[in-house]
């Protein structure tokens, strides 16, 4: 099986732009995950979808947004972009919610504000 | 709140020698505990979890780990380190108070002395 797709694996942006992360899960999972890793630390949590309906939002700012769609695929977009953004973006999927359901995690997409 | 600590951001092992990596949970309810491994420049991979089935949880790559309610642990062993184990690993613990999310742990990165 193949597991959880991300792209672009690298980005590099300036202060004040957009972006946009893909994630597309594995085949058979509905709810997809975003995590932010800064340098250092472990995971925080950002958003959780499933079946297309956000059912979790971590503490971050408006400038951060996802959807998820009907093949449960999904998008994280940042905006108006901070140096302190600069992070590696971890897309997770799983069967369902629930701690019964393990989280299985791509390998990320590294984005570099300068 | 349910929460993780992992004592220790540095562990080395000699090759062969036995591995802990500690693990201390903060929980309410009966937790859903996981084990994670990151090597570098990539995302997590699932290395073991308690779900209550039973107390001693063995993993992938030789690893296992016991849940100790008295001592609300959660340790990770292997018997014998390999230089392949060199890599940074996370306790995380699912959360479902407010939003359904895995809290992590600050990590620890294991070195191995050939």
């Amino acid at each position: 099986d193949t597991g959880v797709t991300q792209s672009p694996t690298h980005l590099i942006k300036t202060r004040g732009q957009q972006v946009t992360l893909r994630c597309s899960p594995i085949s058979g999972h509905k709810s997809v995950s975003w995590y932010q890793q800064v340098l250092g630390q472990g995971p925080q949590f950002i958003f959780q979808y499933y079946e297309k309906e956000e059912r979790g939002r971590g503490n971050f700012p408006d400038r951060f947004s996802a959807r998820q769609f009907p093949n449960y695929s999904s998008e994280l977009n940042v905006n108006a972009l901070l140096l302190g953004d600069s992070a590696l973006y971890l897309c997770a999927s799983s069967v369902a919610t629930g701690g019964n359901s393990p989280l299985h995690f791509g390998n990320g997409t590294r984005l570099t504000v300068t | 709140a349910q929460s993780v600590t992992q004592l220790g951001s540095h562990v080395s092992v000699s090759e062969g020698a036995l591995v802990l990596l500690r693990c201390n949970y903060s929980s309410s309810v009966p937790p859903y505990l996981f084990w994670y491994v990151q090597y570098p420049n990539q995302g997590l991979q699932l290395l073991l979890k308690y779900t209550s089935a039973a107390t001693l949880v063995k993993g992938i790559n030789g690893f296992e780990a016991e849940f100790k309610k008295s001592e609300t642990s959660f340790h990770l062993t292997k018997p014998s380190a390999h230089m392949s184990d060199a890599a940074e690993y996370f306790c995380a613990v699912w959360s479902n108070f407010g939003n359904e999310k895995l809290t992590f742990g600050t990590g620890t990165r294991l070195t191995i002395i050939p």
